[in-house]
């Protein structure tokens, strides 16, 4: 039973470039939230996608955005990229949308120079 | 929002010890899971335990949710424990995690 994967493992970009990053949920879940952390710091929630909608949003601005896909995998982008960026960027997975178990995958590491 | 608060930040054990780490949230919650983050990033699912008590060979949760807080306990630490642990919950609101601080614990040998 594949856990939740993400890609690219390791990425690099140039400040005001843009960035994709993907997800495809573990076997059996609909839900895909997205999350960013900064060093040393706990996980913050970026949004939530279920059904192909966002259905949640934390406290980012709309550089930051989304998408799920029919077959529940999702994309995060990001514009414009600035310096405070450069975070790990994980992506978890539930099934149903409400109080259900969340799963990680290991995460994309983004530094913005 | 929740305020998700973990004690203690930082915890240096000697291997073969225990410890408690603690989790206190601000409001009434759905869920509450715990994570250990280890050196590569990756969070590793402990417990789901929005309340009650669970037991994971060496690990064990309790929530007391009333109260709004829940403990870890680690029996007999081995080096391979140390990393950081996470407490995050979902308040009734919504469905995202609210994350604490962390606690970052060294098991040495």
């Amino acid at each position: 039973d594949a856990g939740v994967t993400q890609s690219p493992t390791h990425l690099i970009k140039t400040r005001g470039q843009q960035v994709t990053l993907r997800c495809s949920p573990k076997s059996g879940h609909d839900t895909v939230s997205w999350y960013q952390q900064a060093l040393g710091q706990g996980p913050q929630f970026i949004f939530q996608y279920y059904e192909e909608e966002e259905r949640q949003r934390g406290n980012f601005p709309d550089r930051f955005s989304g998408h799920q896909f029919p077959n529940y995998s999702s994309e995060l982008n990001v514009n414009a990229l600035l310096l405070g960026d450069s975070a790990l960027y994980l992506c978890a997975s539930s099934a149903g949308h409400k109080t259900y178990e969340q799963y990680f995958g290991p995460g994309t590491r983004l530094t913005v120079t | 929002g929740i305020q998700v608060e973990q004690s203690p930040p930082d915890l240096i054990l000697q291997e073969g010890a225990n410890s408690t780490l603690r989790c206190n949230f601000s409001d009434s919650v759905n869920n509450l899971q715990w994570f250990h983050q280890n050196p590569w990033g990756q969070l590793i699912n402990l417990f789901y335990i929005p309340s009650g008590t669970k037991q994971n060979g060496r690990l064990s949760a309790t929530t007391v949710a009333t109260e709004r807080y829940s403990l870890l306990y680690i029996s007999s630490s081995q080096t391979t424990d140390s990393g950081v642990y996470f407490c995050a919950v979902e308040d009734n609101a919504g469905n995202m995690l609210t994350f604490g601080g962390g606690t970052r614990l060294m098991v040495k040998p």
